[in-house]
């Protein structure tokens, strides 16, 4: 079964220093990856996708197929940037999507 | 353009009250979800519909119903609520480019 880890709940980093949000996953297929972002009281968003290979709010995010890894990076973080961040991987064709546990970013001051 | 849509947005129950949460989408998405969010445990399956007429079980599918209506909407059922059923349920759509929208979400709690 398809799964997706996020091992830190909770990311503390300063404004300005660069911050990475670990996303690791399993399925025996070609996923596709998505990070998805909750602001306070907000509804999920989604923040970027692995084969669109953007650059959201200054984020980017790396498909490593070796590692079964799709890592978020951003090289300066902004206090805006605070929010819920979860990992996710369907099947395709839109297809049950899974969620990882989330991390809380925490940008300070 | 409304997206997903979900009511009630709050909803208190006692134990074994039943209610039914409701969602309905503007964008003519086939595929359609319901998970529920836990602080900790992050979001979890509980039904999806690939299309209209078929559901599937997801990960927490224990206690609750599902009907696809039609293609707007996927409704969830608490037969006879449980404290554990206390959360935020989401619900969201997508179609083949993957990328599910969600609902504001419904924050219910059982007493």
């Amino acid at each position: 079964a398809q799964r997706v880890t996020q091992p830190e709940k909770l990311l503390s980093v300063f404004k300005g220093a660069p911050v990475e949000l670990k996303c690791n996953y399993s399925y025996s297929g070609s996923p596709e990856l998505f990070w998805y972002v909750q602001y306070s009281r907000q509804r999920l968003q989604l923040l970027l996708r692995h084969i669109s290979r953007e650059s959201i709010k200054g984020f980017t995010a790396d498909l490593n197929k070796g590692e079964t890894s799709f890592h978020l990076k951003k090289p300066f973080a902004q206090e805006e940037d605070s929010a819920m961040y979860y990992c996710a991987l369907s099947e395709g064709y839109g297809q049950n999507f899974v969620f990882g546990p989330g991390t809380r970013l925490s940008v300070l001051p | 353009n409304a997206g997903v849509t979900q009511t009630p947005k709050f909803q208190v129950l006692k134990t074994g009250q039943s209610m039914t949460l409701q969602c309905a989408q503007d964008m003519n998405h086939n595929s359609m979800y319901w998970y529920r969010q836990d602080p900790g445990m992050g979001l979890r399956l509980i039904y999806y519909s690939a299309s209209e007429g078929t559901t599937d079980k997801g990960e927490v599918p224990n206690g609750y119903n599902v009907s696809r209506l039609n293609k707007r909407e996927f409704s969830l059922r608490l037969e006879s609520a449980a404290p554990s059923q206390t959360s935020v349920y989401f619900c969201a759509s997508s179609e083949t480019t993957g990328e599910a929208f969600f609902g504001q979400g419904t924050r219910l709690t059982v007493v």
